[in-house]
């Protein structure tokens, strides 16, 4: 969906090294979410905003932090990046708004490879 | 808390042939349930979702799910399979009922369809 961008789309980086993941949106809405994705499974979430003040942890957010920069803007770092944190992450965004059911909608997605 | 099961890694079908992805989901209250598709090397898109009301929710490109409350199902299915169907296709869940605001997701079905 064009509304909801990540970059970058993919990522090479060495064990240790600091990495951001950036997600900006156009949708206007105030939740956004991060991902990753594991072959066999499925999706899971590391860390989700409600709104510009509001982050929360998700189910597997140890080594990862979020910045909520702005209501369009979400990103996601890697600390210091390991191995097992190789995977496809994606940003999604959702409207809380009366009469909306909250349906996500989904980046791209960002491939990140730590060697 | 809630729990969303698609027990079928992989569904095979001939073009043409009708189709059906399984979903089960487990909550406290009420379920939000939805199917998003992950075609290769692309982000989720939003299929269809069941807040309320007719069991038979139709979606995008002629697919539709029944909700079946008793059997805690969301089952997706296309009366004829096209080749271009061939993609990763997630169930997940909000359960309106438990304070819950994030959706869970199964580990996803790859489905196959054969010429």
């Amino acid at each position: 969906d064009a509304d909801v961008t990540q970059t970058p789309r993919n990522r090479i980086t060495k064990t240790g090294k600091r990495i951001m993941l950036e997600c900006s949106q156009t949708k206007g809405h105030d939740r956004m979410y991060w991902y990753r994705q594991d072959p066999g499974l499925g999706l899971q979430l590391i860390y989700y905003s409600f709104d510009v003040k509001d982050i929360n942890k998700g189910e597997i957010s140890d080594g990862y932090s979020v910045s909520r920069q702005a209501q369009a803007k979400f990103s996601l770092s890697l600390e210091s990046a390991i191995p097992n944190q190789t995977a496809l992450y994606f940003c999604a965004t959702s409207d809380p708004g009366q009469g909306s059911t909250d349906t996500q909608y989904f980046g791209p997605g960002t491939r990140l490879t730590v060697l | 808390a809630q729990s969303v099961a698609q027990p079928e890694d992989q569904v095979n079908v001939a073009e043409g042939n009708p189709l059906t992805v399984k979903c089960t989901y487990s909550v406290s209250g009420n379920p939000y349930l939805f199917w998003y598709v992950q075609y290769p090397n692309r982000g989720l898109q939003f299929l269809l979702k069941y807040i309320t009301g007719d069991n038979l929710v139709k979606g995008s490109y002629g697919f539709e799910a029944e909700f079946n409350k008793s059997q805690t199902s969301f089952h997706l299915k296309k009366p004829s399979a096209l080749v271009s169907d061939s993609a990763l296709y997630f169930c997940a869940v909000r359960d309106t009922g438990s304070g819950y605001s994030t959706l869970t997701f199964g580990k996803g079905t790859m489905l196959l369809v054969s010429p």
